[in-house]
């Protein structure tokens, strides 16, 4: 199987603030990566997928990178509603797996 | 509006059975492949099972192979996850997901449901 590694495992800063999520994956899977945000109690929301691709609706705040082994999620000008949980998934080969998830707090 | 309503969980002793299922509506569940995704209190996502457009061909995770069952009924929009033998490590919110592209069981899940809890213990 392939794992994926997230990190920071949670980090915490202000509204306005850039932050950036690194996924690192145990076998090179091209650009097969996918970023969720997951809030409690809510269903979780697919942000980008194929690396960089940003999914209909979302913000352009968020922005993905990478491929390969590396991958990072970038969140410009956070606000409030990005306080949240957020997890890297492969979807190169089966199973597909998932990041432990990276909380984001309000510093 | 695309939907999925999960339901069917509970509490069960381990060795126990449930059978979940996964309503959907707001678009053709036969060009889509599910997937079931599962959530340990605290713990991160995890995928356990995924089902062909067609119901013709189905995976599943090494830790629920030969206890679990997916399938589907296109006619009645439905998704099921029949699971046998549970332990207590099975205890997690379960979730379907929809694949975003047409027919693919490989992909990123843009529709997800809020998910049902299920808890074995004795």
């Amino acid at each position: 199987d392939i794992q994926m590694t997230q990190s920071p495992s949670s980090l915490s800063a202000s509204v306005g603030d850039t932050v950036s999520i690194s996924c690192r994956a145990s076998q090179t899977i091209s650009n097969s990566l996918n970023w969720y945000q997951q809030k409690p109690g809510k269903a979780p929301r697919l942000l980008i997928y194929s690396a960089s691709t940003l999914q209909s609706g979302v913000p352009s705040r968020f922005s993905g990178s990478g491929s390969g082994t590396d991958f990072t999620l970038t969140i410009s000008s956070l606000q409030p509603e990005d306080f949240a949980t957020y997890s890297c998934q492969q979807s190169y080969s089966n199973p597909v797996t998932f990041g432990q998830g990276t909380k984001v707090e309000i510093k | 509006e695309v939907r999925l309503l999960e339901s069917g969980g509970g509490l069960v002793q381990p060795g126990g059975s449930l059978r979940l299922s996964c309503a959907t509506s707001g678009f053709t569940l036969s060009s889509y492949a599910m997937s079931w995704v599962r959530q340990a209190p605290g713990k991160g996502l995890e995928w356990v099972s995924v089902i062909t457009a067609s119901g013709g061909r189905t995976y599943y995770g090494a830790s629920v192979k030969g206890r679990l069952t997916i399938s589907r009924d296109n006619s009645k929009n439905m998704v099921y996850l029949q699971m046998n033998s549970l332990r207590p490590e099975d205890t997690a919110v379960y979730s379907c997901a929809k694949h975003k592209g047409y027919g693919g069981n490989i992909d990123a899940f843009d529709i997800w449901g809020l998910g049902t809890m299920v808890t074995v213990s004795s």
